[in-house]
C-alpha cells in the first residue's frame, strides 16, 4: 500500500460546476499538506498548501485536512476551463521536506 | 524573476547509454530535490541536496542513479546503463530553506528505447 492514495480516475465538469478531490493517506506523522496542479508537460506548481488539520481558503479553492481520518480534499468553486489539468495532493512529515504524492487526478473543465 | 529550468526538455537514449540531466535551481535556493514521474503517476522522491551535500538519496532506484551538486547551485542526475524501465520525467525543484515551499521546474522527459 502506497504512503498516499489518490483515486487517479480523470474528471469532466462543465464550466461553472464544483469540483470535489481527495486523497487519504497512511502515515500519521504527515503534517504538512499541500495540492499541486500540473499542466500538460509542465511541472507541478503549488497551489495550497495547509498545516495540519483545518481549512484553508484561497478564492475559488478551499483546502480541508482531517488528520484523524487521514483525509485531505480540494474544492474548486466555478470551475474555468483554465482549471482543467492534473491535480496531484502531496504531503511531509515535519523535518523531512521530500514530498510524498498521490497518483494525481485529471480535471477536464467543459466549456 | 527565472524558475527552476531544466535541460535537456526531452532526450531518447538507446538501452545501455548513459544520460547526464542538469537542472538550474533558482538563485540563491539552499535545497535542491530530484523526483520521478512515470506516466499516470504521480512523482516520486529521488534525492535531497541542502547546498551541496547530498543528504538523502534514499529514493534513488539503483546505483545506476547518481546525483551531485558539487558547489551548492546547478545539479546533474546521472543515469549509467539506462534500462526502459528508466523512461519517465524527472522533475528537480529548489527550495530557499530546507522546509520551505518546493518550486519544480519543467521536467526532462526521458525516454529509452
Amino acid at each position: 500500500q502506497k504512503e498516499v492514495e489518490q483515486d487517479p480516475g480523470p474528471l469532466s465538469v462543465p464550466e461553472g460546476a464544483i469540483v470535489s478531490l481527495n486523497c487519504t493517506y497512511s502515515n500519521s506523522a504527515f503534517q504538512y499538506f499541500m495540492w499541486y496542479r500540473q499542466y500538460s508537460r509542465k511541472g507541478p506548481e503549488l497551489l495550497m498548501y495547509t498545516y495540519s488539520s483545518g481549512n484553508k481558503e484561497d478564492g475559488r479553492f478551499t483546502a480541508q485536512v482531517d488528520k484523524s481520518s487521514k483525509y485531505i480534499s480540494l474544492f474548486i468553486r466555478d470551475s474555468q476551463p483554465s482549471d482543467s489539468a492534473t491535480y496531484l495532493c502531496a504531503m511531509s512529515v515535519y523535518g523531512n521536506n521530500r514530498l510524498a504524492f498521490g497518483k494525481g487526478n485529471q480535471v477536464v473543465v467543459i466549456p | 524573476g527565472a524558475g527552476v529550468s531544466q535541460s535537456p526538455r526531452y532526450k531518447v537514449a538507446k538501452r545501455g547509454q548513459d544520460v547526464a540531466l542538469r537542472c538550474d535551481p533558482i538563485s540563491g535556493h539552499v535545497s535542491l530535490f530530484w523526483y520521478q514521474q512515470a506516466l499516470g503517476q504521480g512523482p516520486e522522491f529521488l534525492t535531497y541536496f541542502q547546498n551541496e551535500a547530498q543528504l538523502d538519496k534514499s529514493g534513488l532506484p539503483s546505483d545506476r542513479f547518481f546525483a551531485e551538486r558539487p558547489e551548492g547551485s546547478v545539479s546533474t542526475l546521472k543515469i549509467q546503463r539506462t534500462q526502459q524501465e528508466d523512461s519517465a520525467v524527472y522533475l528537480c525543484a529548489s527550495s530557499p530553506t530546507s522546509v520551505g515551499t518546493q518550486y519544480f521546474g519543467p521536467g526532462t522527459r526521458l525516454t529509452v528505447l
